[in-house]
């Protein structure tokens, strides 16, 4: 059965500052990965998706994902944090390129000091 | 705005009622999703439907059900509610050859 795990539940970081949120993922086959973001009562937004080719993918809001296949990670990185970021972060996995049975981790609450 | 409707935004009832709670896709979207996200048990997928017919089923609940209707909008409807079925519950859509499904705000569903 495929399972993600993001290991920190809580992040703080200050604002201008870099963050990496981490995520390990178990699946035998080609995973495709997401991260998706959760803003204070909405809806959850895709940021970013990997299914194959350049393991450095980059999404929205300058936010960029590593796949490191050997490692079985999908880390989330951001060069400088805005305030804005402040949110929940989820990682997610399906089996299949099409069909959208996501399996999330339990995702990650960061929070931006200014 | 992803496009995805959910009515209502907030839903408020008592032990031992039901509920229905309603998801309209994207324009075109074929496709239903239903996820529950509760603090103990997080993001879970429920079931999912494509063109008025179920397509898979996850952690659902027996008391739970849902349908896709023929103008592809979905509920799902919750019965016997307790107090550990206090969540949000997202409804996502993607249309055929669609590799991400776009979710709609939730339901949040609080049972007292």
């Amino acid at each position: 059965a495929q399972s993600v795990t993001q290991p920190d539940i809580h992040i703080t970081v200050s604002e201008g500052a870099s963050l990496e949120l981490r995520c390990n993922y178990s699946y035998g086959a080609t995973p495709y990965l997401f991260w998706y973001v959760q803003s204070p009562g909405q809806g959850l937004q895709l940021l970013l998706k990997y299914f194959s080719g350049d393991t450095l993918v980059q999404g929205i809001k300058g936010f960029e994902a590593e796949f490191k296949r050997s490692q079985s990670s999908f880390n989330l990185r951001k060069p400088s944090v805005h305030w804005s970021d402040a949110a929940e972060y989820f990682c997610a996995v399906k089996r299949s390129e099409y069909g959208n049975k996501l399996v999330f981790g339990a995702g990650t609450i960061l929070r931006v000091k200014s | 705005d992803s496009g995805v409707t959910q009515t209502p935004k907030h839903l408020i009832t008592a032990t031992g009622q039901r509920v229905t709670l309603r998801c309209s896709p994207r324009s075109g979207d074929l496709s239903v999703y239903w996820y529950q996200q509760s603090l103990d048990q997080g993001l879970q997928f429920l079931i999912h439907y494509y063109n008025g017919e179920e397509r898979a089923k996850g952690n659902i609940l027996e008391r739970f059900s849902a349908q896709q209707f023929p103008d592809l909008h979905s509920e799902l409807n919750l019965s016997s509610l307790e107090l550990g079925d206090s969540a949000l519950y997202f409804c996502a859509s993607a249309g055929r050859g669609n590799t991400e499904a776009f979710f709609g705000q939730g339901t949040r569903l609080t049972v007292v």
